[in-house]
């Protein structure tokens, strides 16, 4: 049973090109979160999804990021002409089920460099 | 908003010393809590949670975290840390009825041998 799986692992992007984050949430799991992870900082929440919903996006930044998580396929972050600051950990995770007590299960995370 | 204070960012210890960081969140309702470890390079993992009940909970590797409910905290304790314990601690709390887990910022344990 695979866990998350979030690739690539590492991308490299200049500055004003797109980023593209693809996490495949466990087998089962309908629910996935994207997280965010500063350098020196903890994980800030981003946005929840349920297939082909979005359930919340509050921590979302207003202009060039967007998230989907369609009916077949990986749930996408994507983020539109990059700036250094969009440098991070980005981690998915998943569940199975709003009232699940299981808690998250992460992936490895993408680590996004932007030079 | 709801948020956690993690107030040891750095922790540097020797082994088979004991270790217990603390977590407090700003929350009045039901929560429910979460100690996430992670590894070098690796992806977080959870070491162990809080629902209902024993307010004393024991997780993986040999950890175990108590819940104060008058203090607002739930720090993580482990009686004698090993090399392997290197890594960065993280609390979460997701208050009951929402969905998302608002994260602390972290504290970095280092253990030398």
């Amino acid at each position: 049973n695979a866990g998350v799986m979030q690739n690539p692992r590492h991308l490299v992007r200049r500055r004003g090109q797109e980023a593209r984050l693809r996490c495949s949430p466990m087998k089962g799991h309908s629910h996935v979160y994207w997280y965010r992870q500063l350098p020196e900082e903890g994980l800030k929440f981003m946005v929840y999804l349920q297939k082909e919903n979005i359930i919340d996006e509050s921590g979302m930044p207003k202009e060039r990021f967007s998230a989907e998580f369609p009916k077949e396929g990986p749930s996408i972050l994507r983020i539109q002409q990059v700036v250094r600051g969009d440098s991070a950990a980005y981690f998915c995770a998943s569940f199975v089920d709003r009232d699940t007590n299981y808690g998250y299960t992460f992936g490895s995370g993408t680590r996004l460099t932007v030079v | 908003a709801q948020s956690v204070s993690q107030h040891n960012h750095h922790v540097i210890l020797s082994e088979a010393a004991s270790l217990e960081l603390g977590c407090n969140y700003s929350y009045g309702g039901t929560v429910n809590l979460f100690w996430y470890v992670q590894y070098p390079g690796q992806h977080l993992q959870l070491l162990l949670k809080y629902f209902s009940g024993d307010p004393l909970v024991k997780g993986i590797k040999g950890f175990e975290a108590e819940f104060i409910k008058s203090k607002f905290s739930f720090n993580l304790r482990k009686p004698s840390v090993q090399w392997s314990d290197t890594a960065e601690y993280f609390c979460a709390v997701r208050p009951r009825g929402f969905q998302k887990l608002v994260f602390g910022t972290g504290t970095r344990l280092l253990v030398s041998p």
